[in-house]
């Protein structure tokens, strides 16, 4: 089935450097969401992309839709203890119901 | 507004036995999500209803099923556990979209049932 490419897996980080993590695919997508899930909870929407070159930012997170339509990517400024967790992109197509996920990046920040 | 509640939170069973997972979603949402989410991996996709009809299925073996009842309302059930069944499984809700083409049901989630199989 279709699949998105989330890099990276995992990032060790230092409290305030800024991250950076994307999601790649083959296929072109309609739709770009970004959700962090929290340790032993569901995931939350922190943005949704819906426009091809559309930057939309929600605090210090920043998320752009790749003007392929193939990709997108997901910036943190400035990271906190709080940013911990793991971090999912998830695409639609037209051609689908379906949500397709990537596999997640777990960000972890040293003490 | 009340979010999407999952019961049980936790639940522990052994192999062999069967379990049913509630989901009620949020007022107004008509679309119920329900993935699986094993430790490390990501959410493996297992089912979606909409309007009480099931409209997409993943790839999980017959022994998972699901329903939706009238007032949108979700149940899950696996049947003849085993211990790989072990996972939190996610029910997510979004609203009405019967179109394909209206862009994307962002979903939102529960918090989870977390489910162990001895």
């Amino acid at each position: 089935g279709q699949q998105l490419n989330q890099s990276p897996q995992s990032m060790f980080i230092q409290e305030g450097e800024d991250v950076s993590m994307n999601c790649t695919s083959s296929s072109i997508f309609n739709t770009w969401l970004w959700y962090k899930q929290d340790p032993g909870e569901g995931p939350v929407l922190l943005i949704a992309l819906y426009k091809a070159g559309e930057l939309t930012s929600n605090g210090r997170l920043t998320a752009q839709f790749g003007i392929t339509r193939k990709d997108s990517f997901l910036n943190i400024s400035a990271s906190i203890p709080s940013d911990v967790g793991i971090y999912f992109c998830a695409g639609h197509m037209d051609s689908n119901y379906q949500l397709i996920w990537g596999a997640g990046t777990k960000l972890i920040i040293k003490p | 507004k009340a979010g999407v509640t999952q019961t049980p939170r936790y639940l522990i069973k052994t192999r062999g036995q069967q379990v049913t997972l509630s989901c009620s979603p949020i007022s107004g949402h008509r679309s119920v999500s329900w993935y699986q989410q094993t430790p490390g991996q990501g959410l493996q996709f297992l089912f979606e209803y909409f309007s009480e009809t099931q409209r997409n299925k993943g790839n999980f073996p017959g022994r998972f099923s699901g329903r939706q009842f009238s007032n949108s309302r979700s149940e899950m059930n696996v049947s003849t556990l085993e211990l790989g069944d072990s996972a939190l499984y996610l029910c997510a809700s979004s609203l009405p979209n019967s179109s394909v083409s209206s862009g994307a049901n962002v979903l939102t989630f529960g918090a989870g049932s977390r489910l162990t199989v001895l």
